[in-house]
């Protein structure tokens, strides 16, 4: 089982839809956790940062941690065709180095 | 304020070559980590360096090897390169290493490395 799992997709969503992403992870170790969007033949960006349990809105981003549930989410509000990629959880532990473990990604295709 | 820059784009090289890539950290960055992504794949952890000690190291094997500069510039060295080695390799640059940092990470675009 990997520490981190994440649904490859593809998902297809029309323009203006809510998007929902999410991952599950293993390690309660775990109290950083990121979400990154990575465009085709592109480093990852970081999009959200959340620390321990919890809410964080960024514009039409907002991130949700439920550590009890060893789950995260990722809504996009109104989406756009430029929100079309790649977008990978993140998350590491307090000790270890701040070794940062990735899901494998959700590619997100925004039809206009 | 420069971001993380990396060198070269794009290399290809044959089974049992070493290589070396090399990466810039954001200013004002102490902290720098490498991560290899296969296609299809998230990164996945190489070490990190933090000011130029290795400070963590994910499953990859000694062939694996880093440095850190004064400048906190950093190189990735691979010997005996193998087919598998073939993936995007990102460095991603961060403030500190201790308890008190955001641990937030800052990637560059990568380098796309070809064995063949």
């Amino acid at each position: 089982q990997k520490e981190v799992e994440q649904d490859p997709g593809p998902l297809s969503v029309p323009e203006g839809a809510i998007v929902s992403l999410n991952c599950t992870y293993s390690n309660s170790a775990f109290q950083y956790f990121m979400w990154y969007r990575q465009y085709s033949r592109k480093g990852p960006e970081l999009l959200m940062y959340t620390y321990s349990s919890g809410n964080k809105e960024d514009g039409r981003f907002t991130a949700q941690v439920d550590k009890s549930s060893k789950y995260i989410s990722l809504f996009i509000r109104d989406s756009q065709p430029s929100d079309s990629a790649t977008y990978l959880c993140a998350m590491s532990a307090l000790r270890g180095g701040f070794k940062t473990i990735f899901g494998a990604g959700t590619r997100l295709f925004v039809k206009a | 304020e420069t971001g993380v820059t990396q060198s070269p784009t794009h290399l290809i090289k044959t089974r049992g070559q070493q290589v070396t890539l090399r990466c810039s950290s954001q200013s004002g960055h102490n902290t720098v980590s490498w991560y290899q992504q296969a296609l299809g794949q998230g990164p996945q952890f190489i070490f990190q360096y933090y000011r130029e000690e290795e400070n963590g190291r994910g499953n990859f094997p000694p062939r694996f090897s880093g440095l850190q500069f004064p400048n906190y510039s950093s190189e990735l060295n691979v010997n005996a390169l193998e087919l598998d080695d073939s993936a995007l390799y990102l460095c991603a640059s961060s403030l500190g290493a201790g308890v008190s940092t955001t641990n937030e990470q800052f990637f560059g675009p990568g380098t796309r490395l070809t064995v063949l």
